[in-house]
């Protein structure tokens, strides 16, 4: 089945450097991926939809320009979380709906995961 | 109130039993879906239900578009099961690529 690979799946880093968190879509093409954020024993919120070659689109509240998202491919989204703070601590996942895969299927509406980025900044 | 609501929030049941997740919402909806997030975080999409029922293993979905809601059932209930189980609905549009709205998920602990 259609496969989406997150990576890292856990960083720990200090306060004030950026991380920089990949979805990468294995087997489809996806126009469109959406960035989650999890606090523990919360449920999932959407931070931002990533759209392949534009600007992504921000939820109210979410800063563009610390979490900055960059959508060069197809297959690849990539989040860049800057000037890390504490406060940024949380699990970081990735979401995407196949628009054509290799099977060629077109916009399937099923959708996968990411496995998931633990982000710990001290 | 929520646009996506879930009960029970939490719920322990003994290995083998039948477990019911309700999912009530309020929007307009193309979709709905059914996720599984396991304790390490991994989340896994168990269904993806326009109308009617879907089954899948010890596993049934189903929705009633007109009164707005939809039952996750397990049937023969494992350890293996627990987790927390998320209903997530996918707002009506032409493009196919309209984000989920999701309930506060619940989370399930089968006892051995």
């Amino acid at each position: 089945g259609a496969v989406v690979s997150q990576h890292p799946s856990w960083v720990i880093c200090k306060s004030g450097t950026s991380v920089k968190i990949e979805c990468r879509s294995l087997d489809f093409q996806a126009t469109t991926m959406f960035w989650y954020r999890q606090f523990p024993k919360q449920s999932l919120m959407l931070m931002a939809t990533s759209n392949e070659g534009s600007k992504a689109t921000y939820e109210q509240g979410v800063e563009k320009d610390k979490f900055l998202i960059n959508h060069a491919s197809l297959t690849l989204s990539t989040l860049t979380v800057t000037s890390a703070h504490p406060e940024d601590s949380s699990f970081y996942i990735c979401s995407a709906t196949p628009w054509r895969t290799s099977g060629g299927a077109i916009n399937t509406g099923e959708l996968f995961f990411g496995e998931g980025s633990r982000l710990t900044v001290l | 109130k929520n646009e996506v609501e879930q009960s029970p929030q939490n719920l322990t049941a003994q290995e083998g039993e039948f477990i019911t997740i309700n999912c009530s919402y309020s929007v307009g909806i193309s979709a709905l879906h059914w996720l599984q997030q396991h304790p390490g975080g991994g989340i896994v999409s168990l269904f993806m239900l326009s109308s009617g029922k879907k089954k899948h293993g010890r596993l049934i979905a189903t929705i009633n578009i007109q009164e707005k809601h939809s039952s996750l059932h397990i049937t023969a209930s494992h350890p293996r099961d627990s987790a927390v189980y998320i209903c997530a609905v996918k707002g009506r549009s032409n493009f196919g690529n309209e984000k989920l709205t999701f309930g506060t998920g619940t989370r399930l602990t089968i006892i051995p």
